[in-house]
């Protein structure tokens, strides 16, 4: 079955960097764009970019410019998640999804919680 | 960028009531760009329904979406148990894709 399989949790300090993946399963990885989702305790869904895993293109949220890289590796079927410059408001669980083209989000990875905390 | 806002904040209902979720969006969206989803504690969201109207896969019949424009309505007919959750409107007619705050569905 279609699957978004998520790296483990991480602890970060502040001003340090953090890489998340997501390993996609059960359909062909360049046929469809994958988007990052973060989720701050208690609070909403935030979207934070896109990949296109075809051509490795690119979107970013304006709030998330210069800090934030997305890429993939058609290899092994995986989107990366790379933020910069951690601070604590950036403690959240972490959601690939992927983007059923234009008919929303399905499925989604299980998450990773990230802690940046000094 | 395109603000959602969805409404009640918190709605109390006992199994077997209707429920009527609201989202309005800052301005028009294309019918075929806005998506519900359901979020229970420790879960990762799952699509509800899509295009507005469309039901996702394996998604039980008493999920309706509906509305046009810049008003969208999630309406379950006879809540279940399971149905208890927190619930997220979410355009993807324009980037940033947004998100509304979500509303909570809770037993009375």
């Amino acid at each position: 079955q279609v699957q978004l399989l998520q790296s483990g949790a991480e602890v970060k300090k502040p001003g340090a960097s953090v890489k998340l993946s997501c390993k996609a399963s059960g359909y062909t990885f360049t046929n469809y764009y994958v988007h990052w989702v973060r989720q701050a305790p208690g609070q909403g869904l935030e979207w934070m970019g896109i990949i296109n895993p075809n051509s490795g293109g690119t979107s970013f949220a304006q709030k998330f410019q210069g800090r934030v890289a997305m890429t993939r590796d058609t290899s092994t079927s995986t989107v990366y998640l790379e933020l910069s410059g951690l601070r604590s408001e950036d403690t959240a669980i972490y959601f690939c999804a992927r983007d059923r083209t234009h008919a929303g989000f399905d499925p989604w990875g299980q998450g990773t919680l990230v802690t940046v905390a000094s | 960028e395109i603000v959602l806002t969805q409404s009640p904040g918190t709605l109390s209902l006992s199994p077997g009531e209707r429920a009527t979720l609201s989202c309005r969006a800052s301005q028009s969206i294309s019918s075929s760009y806005l998506a519900w989803y359901q979020q229970k504690p420790g879960q990762a969201p799952r699509l509800l329904i899509y295009g507005a109207s469309s039901r996702a896969t394996g998604i039980p019949d008493r999920f309706t979406g509906s509305g046009s424009g810049t008003d969208f309505t999630l309406t379950v007919s006879r809540l279940e148990p399971e149905d208890f959750a927190v619930y997220y409107c979410q355009q993807y007619n324009n980037s940033p894709y947004t998100f509304g705050q979500g509303t909570k569905l809770e037993i009375k």
